[in-house]
């Protein structure tokens, strides 16, 4: 099974902050990677697949890259409303694995 | 609009069985990969199982595999989870997905298994 590492687990930002979150799989799942957002009691929402396409809908301050093993999910100015846990999904080979998830928190 | 509405949920004892539903709307829903994907109250997502457009292939968590049966039925845009031999490290809120990765989510249904 491909592992995910996510990290880091949970970080403080301010409003304004540029925010990165990094993956990494435990082998080579070209550009399957997926990132989500999940607010308390809500499903997840996908805002990135295939590594850098932005969902329809999702602002442009959000941004996905990499290849192969380690994947990055920035947000360049982080909002109010992106304070959430975000999670990456690889899809390249079942079983599906999602990293264990990063807590953006308010500073 | 597109919906994707699970329904099943409940609490159950140890190795008793319960059965999940999701039902699709404003989608094409024999286009669509599925997939069950649940989430441990407080906890992160884990995936469960998927079913191809056609459901030809069918693809399990070891966790589960044995004792969950995913499917489908195009005809009613309903996907399917019958799950047996519950146990308590099953109870977690369970969602229905779509599309690969998973793009399109249920609002999810509650799993409670206990004595």
């Amino acid at each position: 099974d491909i592992q995910m590492t996510q990290s880091p687990s949970s970080l403080s930002a301010s409003v304004g902050d540029r925010v990165s979150i990094t993956c990494r799989a435990s082998q080579d799942i070209r550009n399957d990677l997926g990132w989500y957002q999940q607010k308390p009691g809500k499903a997840p929402k996908r805002l990135i697949y295939a590594t850098s396409t932005l969902q329809s809908g999702v602002p442009s301050r959000f941004s996905g890259s990499g290849s192969g093993t380690e994947f990055t999910l920035t947000i360049s100015s982080l909002q109010p409303e992106d304070f959430a846990t975000y999670y990456c999904l690889q899809n390249n080979t079942y079983p599906l694995t999602f990293g264990g998830g990063t807590k953006v928190e308010v500073k | 609009q597109v919906q994707l509405v699970e329904s099943g949920g409940g609490v159950v004892q140890p190795g008793g069985s319960l059965s999940l539903s999701c039902a699709a709307s404003g989608i094409t829903f024999s286009n669509y990969g599925m997939h069950w994907v649940r989430q441990t109250p407080g906890q992160g997502l884990e995936w469960v199982a998927s079913i191809r457009s056609d459901g030809t292939r069918k693809y399990y968590a070891d966790s589960v595999k044995g004792r969950f049966t995913i499917s489908r039925d195009n005809s009613k845009n309903t996907l399917s989870l019958e799950m047996n031999s519950l146990r308590v490290e099953d109870t977690s809120v369970y969602y229905c997905a779509g599309a690969v990765p998973p793009g399109l989510w249920g609002q999810g249904t509650l799993v409670t298994v206990s004595s």
